[in-house]
C-alpha cells in the first residue's frame, strides 16, 4: 500500500513570493490534514478535510493561506504572499474516516525556507 | 480545550538503559492518546495509542505506555534503549470535549549514547 505522498520535499523562496504544496493521501482515506511544524515545536493543525469539504480551518491564516481538495483525493496548500515566519515543515496526513481514535498516516513533509 | 504537555525537550540515555518520556494531558473526560515518532527528514509514525481499552498499551519497537487517569498521564517507556531509538517523540490527544482536532505536544528529542 502506497503511503502519503508530498511534493516538493524542499522549497526556498523569498518573502512576498507565493508557493504551493501538493499532497496525495492513502487511497480510500476520506480525511486529509495539513499541519505546520515549526522547528522545535509539535505539528499544528492548519486545516482538516472530509472528502472535499472543510471540517476545520480555524487555525489557518486565511489572509495568506489557502487549501483545496476539489475531487476529494489530492490536495494543494498555497501561501501567498509568504512571510519569514512561514518557514517550517508542512506535513500532510490522512486517515480513513476522521474519527478521533484513528491513526493518522503522515507524509514526509515539505520543508519551506522563506528568505 | 484539550492540551498536551511533554516534560523535557531533550532526554539523554545510554544504550541499554530505561527510556522514560513524559506526557500529561488536560481533559475533563478520558480522551484518545497517541505517541508518534519522527525520524530525521521523515513524517510522523504511530508508536501506540490508547482508545479506552486496556490502560497498558504496547506498541512497536518494544515501546509501551500506561494511561493513568488519576495523574492525567500517558508516559512512554522502553526497558532497554537502542541506538536506533534516537528520534523525536510526540504525544498527542484527540476526542476531548467532543473535539476531533488532534493536538500535539512540543516533542521530546531522545538521544541515545553508546
Amino acid at each position: 500500500e502506497a503511503g502519503v505522498a508530498q511534493s516538493p520535499r524542499y522549497k526556498i523562496i523569498e518573502k512576498r513570493q507565493s508557493v504551493a504544496f501538493w499532497c496525495n493521501p492513502i487511497s480510500g482515506h476520506a480525511t486529509l490534514y495539513w499541519y505546520q511544524q515549526i522547528l522545535g515545536q509539535g505539528p499544528k493543525l492548519l486545516i482538516q478535510f472530509q472528502n472535499n469539504g472543510v471540517v476545520d480551518d480555524s487555525q489557518l491564516p486565511k489572509d495568506r493561506f489557502s487549501a483545496e481538495r476539489l475531487k476529494g483525493v489530492d490536495s494543494t496548500l498555497k501561501i501567498q504572499p509568504a512571510k519569514l515566519e512561514d518557514s517550517a515543515v508542512y506535513l500532510c496526513a490522512s486517515s480513513p474516516a476522521g474519527q478521533p481514535q484513528e491513526t493518522q498516516y503522515f507524509g514526509p513533509g515539505t520543508r519551506l525556507l522563506v528568505l | 480545550a484539550q492540551s498536551v504537555t511533554q516534560l523535557g525537550s531533550h532526554v539523554s540515555v545510554s544504550e541499554g538503559a530505561l527510556v522514560l518520556l513524559r506526557c500529561n494531558y488536560s481533559s475533563s473526560v478520558p480522551p484518545y492518546l497517541f505517541w508518534y515518532v519522527q525520524y530525521p527528514n521523515q513524517g510522523l509514525q504511530l508508536l501506540l495509542k490508547y482508545t479506552s481499552a486496556a490502560t497498558l498499551v504496547k506498541g512497536i519497537n518494544g515501546f509501551e505506555a500506561e494511561f493513568k487517569k488519576s495523574e492525567t498521564s500517558f508516559h512512554l517507556t522502553k526497558p532497554s534503549a537502542h541506538m536506533s531509538d534516537a528520534a523525536e517523540y510526540f504525544c498527542a490527544v484527540s476526542g476531548s470535549g467532543g473535539s476531533y482536532i488532534p493536538t500535539f505536544g512540543r516533542g521530546t528529542s531522545l538521544i541515545v549514547h553508546p
